[in-house]
């Protein structure tokens, strides 16, 4: 089936760092979501992508759909405390919206 | 701007005993997700509705069962729970039906905690 896999799992930030995340999968994707979710929280959408190629930017994320649409990375600039999270790439699959999630980017900082 | 609510945010069962989780969607959404996020776990897709009716179902247990009311809101009802059904549990939200593809977003609650003991 469908699956998408994330890299790294974790990384530490230090802030004013740049930070960069991947998503891949073997199968086609045609569209790509970037969630962010906090503890005991919900998964809150950060940037969504609709075309391969496309390139977005939501603030000091920045987020592009690979050109064979079986890929994805965020990027997230000049790191602060408060992007700590797990991040999770989500593609719908079937014909319908139910999203499949990859495994997670678990993003700490740096003690 | 009003968000998916979801109800309750914490709740304790033990073990065969029944659980009823409830979802109330983003105003003038018409379609509900659930989804259930293990320990460490990313979400996985357990069934949705559209208008009151089911629009697909993933792994979701035949010891649960879901449905969306007149209003839109959906309920979660679980039963003969078991330690493994421990997690959270998420519903999401959209407008009209219309697919991811074409630009729709859908929106997550922020999740009932659910202990099996």
């Amino acid at each position: 089936g469908q699956q998408l896999n994330q890299s790294p799992q974790s990384m530490f930030i230090q802030e004013g760092e740049d930070v960069s995340m991947n998503c891949t999968s073997s199968s086609i994707f045609n569209t790509w979501l970037w969630y962010k979710q906090e503890p005991g929280e919900g998964p809150v959408l950060l940037i969504a992508l609709y075309k391969a190629g496309e390139l977005t930017s939501n603030g000091r994320l920045t987020a592009q759909f690979g050109i064979t649409r079986k890929d994805s990375f965020l990027n997230i600039s000049a790191s602060i405390p408060s992007d700590v999270g797990i991040y999770f790439c989500a593609g719908p699959r079937g014909a319908g919206n139910k999203l499949t999630f990859g495994g997670g980017t678990r993003v700490l900082v740096k003690p | 701007a009003a968000g998916v609510i979801q109800s309750p945010r914490h709740l304790i069962k033990e073990k065969r005993e029944t659980a009823t989780l409830k979802c109330y969607p983003i105003p003038r959404h018409d379609t509900v997700y659930w989804y259930q996020q293990g320990p460490g776990q990313d979400p996985q897709f357990l069934i949705s509705f559209y208008e009151k009716m089911q629009s697909d179902k993933g792994s979701i247990p035949d010891r649960f069962s879901a449905q969306q009311f007149s209003d839109y809101h959906s309920e979660l009802n679980m039963s003969s729970l078991e330690l493994g059904d421990s997690a959270l549990y998420f519903c999401a939200s959209s407008l009209q039906g219309r697919t991811i593809i074409s630009g729709n977003t859908i929106y997550f609650g922020e999740g009932s905690w659910l202990t099996v003991v």
